[in-house]
């Protein structure tokens, strides 16, 4: 088992859908961090969390440490959103990044 | 302020031979992380350097290594390459720790023939 689990591995939706990509880890942690990779590998932090929520734009992301759980959402989902969107773990020393195998997103018109 | 950057951009060696690759960071970012992404084993960390020094070392052998200058550059050198070894090498920039917001490279396409 995965130190950290993703879910849906793959998510195609319609343009304007409300969108859910799931996260769970199995080890005690300091922080987690929400990633979106483009096309070609650029990849971009968007959020940072060691408890509670955060939200930028249409993106919103929370955490339930008891619950050793994540989630993104989307909110008014575009093509342009089409990425892949990888959680990864900071260990509870702050040692390292633990990587989720990533949630493929397609949004279409 | 100019992002990260890695040089080359491509690369192509053979079996056998060694490689170095080179990350700038954003200026005044201290820590540099570097991250190794292939199909099979999605992203995997391999260290992360701060202050010219080794602060973490994800699980990788010991052919992996790297190093950073006092102007927080850094490089990773890989010797005795193997096919395994074929990846997307990214590294990442950091004010002072893992827990600061992460700015990556565009990457390193190293392809091991």
């Amino acid at each position: 088992k995965n130190e950290v689990e993703q879910s849906p591995q793959n998510l195609t939706a319609q343009e304007g859908e409300f969108i859910t990509i799931n996260c769970s880890y199995s080890v005690g942690i300091s922080a987690l961090h929400w990633l979106q990779q483009h096309p070609g590998g650029g990849i971009v932090s968007l959020f940072m969390l060691s408890s509670g929520k955060k939200k930028h734009g249409r993106l919103i992301a929370t955490i339930n440490i008891q619950e050793k759980h994540s989630s993104l959402h989307i909110t008014a989902s575009h093509p342009r959103d089409s990425a892949v969107y990888i959680c990864a773990v900071e260990g509870a020393s702050g040692s390292r990044l633990t990587f989720g195998e990533g949630t493929q997103l397609t949004v279409n018109p | 302020k100019a992002g990260v950057t890695q040089t080359p951009r491509y690369l192509i060696k053979t079996r056998g031979q060694q490689v170095t690759l080179s990350c700038s960071p954003i200026s005044g970012h201290r820590s540099v992380s570097w991250y190794q992404q292939t199909p099979g084993q999605g992203l995997q960390f391999l260290f992360e350097y701060f202050s010219e020094t080794q602060r973490n070392k994800g699980n990788f052998p010991g052919r992996f290594s790297g190093r950073q200058f006092s102007n927080s550059r850094s490089e990773m050198n890989v010797s005795t390459l193997e096919l395994g070894d074929s990846a997307l090498y990214l590294c990442a920039s950091s004010l002072s720790t893992l827990r600061d917001t992460q700015y990556f490279g565009p990457g390193t396409r190293l392809t091991v023939l």
